[in-house]
């Protein structure tokens, strides 16, 4: 089954306390991104990769990392959480083609404290 | 700048007509998605328009006006699970997805 998966999907932390919420993507694609959505604001790019070991910000980059050593996985890490990063996060993976729809996992919910 | 506006909520009642809009002005211009996401899920794709006119798919259909930078989505025959919001996405450059604030339905008995 064609699939985006994210874990975890819940998560409860305190500020500064590294984590890594990992993506992996068994489609073969080669495009992955990361959005955070928040009410209100609706749904925006922290970072994408076009490729392996190709990666760029997107519209709210600050506070996170990724990295994409392999095709099939892209990790968002937030090296120092704050409570401003609590929201609810989807990995997305699609073709390079224009035309293709991005497939999206089931969500990771941070809560901060 | 990326701009894309949607109505923040609308309501519907089973059976009828909805036609949900989009606006938008950004810098790059590859097509435009549109979203289905039930609260707390993943979104789903529904249609996608590059060039235009309308693209019809069952009960749903998507439209897009290139040159007024302007896109709609239309549910015919609504249903009590089309309750969802509506995500209108443009496309900038090599599947970059600039997402408007989503349009919240609900439907209605």
């Amino acid at each position: 089954e064609a699939q985006v998966t994210q874990n975890p999907r819940y998560l409860i932390t305190v500020t500064g306390k590294k984590l890594t919420v990992t993506c992996s993507q068994n489609m073969n694609h080669e495009y992955m991104s990361w959005y955070r959505q928040d009410p209100g604001l609706g749904l925006r790019q922290i970072y994408y990769s076009m490729n392996v070991e190709v990666t760029d910000k997107g519209d709210v980059p600050e506070g996170y990392k990724v990295s994409r050593k392999e095709k099939r996985n892209f990790p968002l890490i937030l090296e120092s959480p704050s409570p401003n990063q609590t929201s609810l996060y989807f990995c997305a993976s699609g073709p390079i083609d224009s035309n293709q729809p991005q497939h999206f996992g089931d969500g990771t919910r941070l809560s901060i404290l | 700048g990326q701009n894309i506006d949607q109505p923040t909520e609308m309501t519907a009642t089973e059976g009828a007509i909805v036609q949900i809009n989009c606006t938008y002005q950004t810098s790059g211009f590859n097509g435009l998605f549109w979203y289905q996401q039930h609260a707390g899920e993943a979104p789903t794709f529904l249609s996608y328009n590059v060039l235009d006119g309308l693209e019809e798919k069952g009960r749903f259909s998507s439209f897009l006006s290139r040159s007024k930078g302007y896109s709609y989505l239309l549910l015919k025959e609504l249903q009590m699970k089309d309750s969802a919001s509506y995500l209108c996405a443009v496309d900038n450059a090599g599947n970059m997805l600039t997402f408007g604030g989503g349009t919240r339905l609900m439907v209605k008995p």
